[in-house]
């Protein structure tokens, strides 16, 4: 079956400029995750989401970043005004359910590639 | 804060021979998770192990875990190119109202003929 699905696949832009990065999670996954990997910071943790459930914020490394979920689907990931130190890969996971499910690995996206000028 | 360290960071082994990759956590957790990563490419899950003393196999790598010592093990047996990868570890946990996954650094695994 279709596994997570994100997009763009790779994005370059200028620094100042606003970027959404979009993720399509595998059909029946309730639960959302948003992770960034570079090399100087390994694998990060950024936000989860749970059904409709508003998410815990505190994990986006500052007031730039923000993230939603339609639906209790799909969820874009938005920096605003970005910054070179927000070069990175920015992958997306799903999941059944969160923590009552941990039997069952987080599937990950291949992830957009974000390169800041 | 969680804290998960892996070691060795770089491993370089001959096609044939066996090896074995450490993964160590700071806090209390009954699960782990193994994930493969080959270049440019996303992670891939390979084991979930859910209790102290959990072993799974796939192929020529085992994974264990005991809960007590903190430690998860990844062992290659007798080892091929096509297990040239970066394996993470990973451990889950509460931080907030955010469930998580925390990974180590990763293992550099290269595998020569």
């Amino acid at each position: 079956g279709a596994g997570v699905s994100q997009s763009p696949s790779n994005k370059v832009t200028e620094k100042g400029k606003d970027v959404e990065l979009r993720c399509d999670p595998i059909s029946g996954h309730t639960a959302l995750y948003w992770y960034r990997q570079s090399l100087g910071q390994g694998l990060e943790f950024l936000i989860y989401f749970q059904g409709n459930s508003a998410p815990d914020k505190s994990g986006l490394p500052s007031d730039r970043f923000s993230a939603e979920r339609t639906g209790g689907s799909v969820s874009t990931l938005t920096i605003q005004r970005t910054q070179q130190e927000d070069s990175a890969v920015y992958l997306c996971a799903s999941s059944l359910e969160g923590w009552d499910r941990g039997n069952q690995p987080q599937h990950f996206g291949d992830g957009t590639r974000l390169s800041i000028l | 804060e969680l804290k998960v360290e892996q070691n060795p960071l770089f491993l370089s082994m001959q096609e044939g021979k066996n090896y074995t990759i450490y993964c160590n956590y700071s806090t209390t957790s009954d699960r782990l998770y193994w994930y493969r990563q080959d270049p440019g490419k996303s992670l891939e899950s390979l084991f979930v192990l859910l209790s102290n003393g959990a072993v799974k196999q796939e192929g020529r790598l085992m994974a264990s875990l005991d809960t007590k010592a903190r430690l998860s093990t990844l062992h290659i047996t007798a080892a091929v190119h096509d297990l040239s990868a970066t394996y993470f570890c990973a451990v889950d946990s509460w931080g907030g109202s955010n469930y998580k996954l925390t990974f180590g650094k990763g293992t550099l695994l290269t595998v020569n003929p």
